[in-house]
């Protein structure tokens, strides 16, 4: 299994709603991040998490909160959106330990428009 | 500041009309640059990894190449399936970070 699914493959919400997106990987990964892709415009890191902790955090304001379950599931919680965070959340993960990091995998991602 | 610049932004070639595009970057410390397919509305497909200038490698009917300022991705006699935005993308010196740039939209008609 070389999958990284992610939930929901679409999602509306209000500037006032709380959601949360998921991703799941199950190829035993020990490293996984969020991106954020608007239209036309290459993936921005938001966030890494190597070994269930937070590595990275790309300065992202706090109305988004990512969390790390365990090694296998990641999830972005979203509460209090602004209309310019619509955009396609992509999910990756990749494998960890090591100098070299050989590639990220990625889901098909989240298309999220905020309202 | 570490960049990564792709050209052309856009390119339009005819079934079977080889070409290349092109990726520089200013990074100090690259560990990595990568290469990915991306279709609308989809997550990036990976290509390929490259690690050290002068290194190839090939998939189908593409092969990408790496000097110490720059990448090529070259497309041997491209099909209309082939058509994508391809991203390049560089791990630097340290930790996960994979930095993209603005990638090439490749359309290729049969």
């Amino acid at each position: 299994d070389t999958e990284v699914t992610q939930t929901p493959k679409h999602l509306v919400m209000g500037m006032t709603n709380k959601k949360s997106l998921k991703c799941e990987q199950h190829m035993g990964h020990r490293a996984m991040y969020w991106y954020k892709q608007k239209a036309k415009k290459p993936p921005e890191l938001m966030f890494v998490y190597s070994y269930e902790k937070l590595s990275i955090n790309e300065s992202v304001p706090s109305r988004f909160s990512p969390e790390c379950p365990n090694s296998s599931l990641l999830n972005l919680h979203l509460h209090a959106l602004q209309p310019e965070d619509s955009a396609l959340y992509l999910c990756a993960s990749s494998q960890e330990g090591g100098a070299i990091l050989e590639k990220l995998f990625f889901g098909s991602g989240t298309q999220l428009s905020v309202l | 500041e570490d960049q990564v610049t792709q050209s052309p932004e856009a390119l339009r070639l005819q079934e079977g009309e080889s070409s290349s595009l092109n990726c520089s970057y200013t990074v100090s410390g690259l560990r990595g640059l990568f290469w990915y397919r991306q279709d609308p509305g989809k997550g990036p497909e990976f290509l390929f990894t490259l690690y050290s200038a002068g290194e190839e490698k090939e998939k189908e009917r593409l092969k990408a190449t790496l000097t110490k300022k720059e990448s090529f991705l070259h497309i041997t006699a491209p099909k209309p399936e082939d058509s994508a935005t391809y991203l390049c993308a560089v791990n630097m010196e340290y930790g996960n970070k994979l930095v993209f740039g603005a990638g090439t939209i490749l359309r290729v008609k049969s």
